[in-house]
């Protein structure tokens, strides 16, 4: 079965950067996209952007180009988010989940959660 | 300000049915298909529909999508407690900066 195995939760100061890993498990790792989406205490979804695993191809949210770097180890399957320059306001549980596409696109299977918690 | 206007709550009573609206504009909902998730206190989102109408396997039939226009619905019938959640509807904006949006999310409380 379909699973996305995220990293344990983070505690940063301002100013560091935090690395969270998804690790992918029962499909074929490189047929499919992954994204990042995060949720800040008490808020709605916000999409963070996209890499193909297939060619690390990526399209980061704009508020985030330039801080947010997405990779992939294809012999690990495993997908990586950093986020660099930390604010108070990067609180959040970060979630990846994987890309599908039919007509359109989705997201059919989805990590547990990792929590970045920013704080002096 | 999320770019789909999703009602900030809806409830019902156990049993009945409820609508989940979804506003957008041509540039995301117009021209491209949505997908809806559920997400149950404390989890991860759950994939409910996609492409518009398309239920993943094991989601009851009790769940619906539509879309018309610029706008799009979730509808569940026969609601039951288990249904508390947050719902999300989703989709691709076309827009210059092409990316992936969410509605703010409905809290669905069954009274």
């Amino acid at each position: 079965q379909v699973q996305l195995v995220q990293s344990g939760a983070e505690v940063k100061k301002p100013g560091a950067s935090v690395k969270v890993s998804c690790k992918a498990s029962g499909y074929t790792f490189t047929s499919y996209g992954i994204s990042w989406v995060r949720q800040a205490p008490g808020q709605g979804l916000e999409w963070m952007g996209w890499i193909s695993a297939y060619n690390g191809n990526t399209n980061y949210a704009q508020k985030l180009q330039g801080r947010v770097t997405m990779t992939t180890d294809t012999s690990t399957s495993t997908a990586y988010m950093e986020l660099r320059s930390l604010r108070s306001d990067d609180t959040a549980v970060y979630y990846c989940a994987r890309l599908e596409q039919g007509y359109g696109y989705w997201f059919d299977y989805w990590g547990q959660g990792t929590l970045v918690t920013v704080s002096s | 300000q999320s770019v789909l206007t999703q009602p900030p709550s809806v409830s019902a009573a156990p049993g009945q049915k409820v609508t989940i609206s979804c506003s957008g504009s041509s540039s995301n909902i117009g021209n491209n298909y949505v997908s809806w998730y559920q997400q149950l206190p404390g989890t991860a989102p759950k994939l409910l529909i996609y492409d518009n109408n398309k239920r993943p396997s094991g989601i009851p039939d009790r769940f619906s999508g539509s879309k018309s226009g610029t706008s799009a619905t979730l509808g569940i019938t026969g609601l039951q407690t288990g249904d508390e959640a947050d719902y999300y509807c989703g989709t691709w904006d076309s827009s210059l900066s092409a990316n992936w949006v969410f509605g703010g999310g409905t809290k669905l409380t069954v009274l």
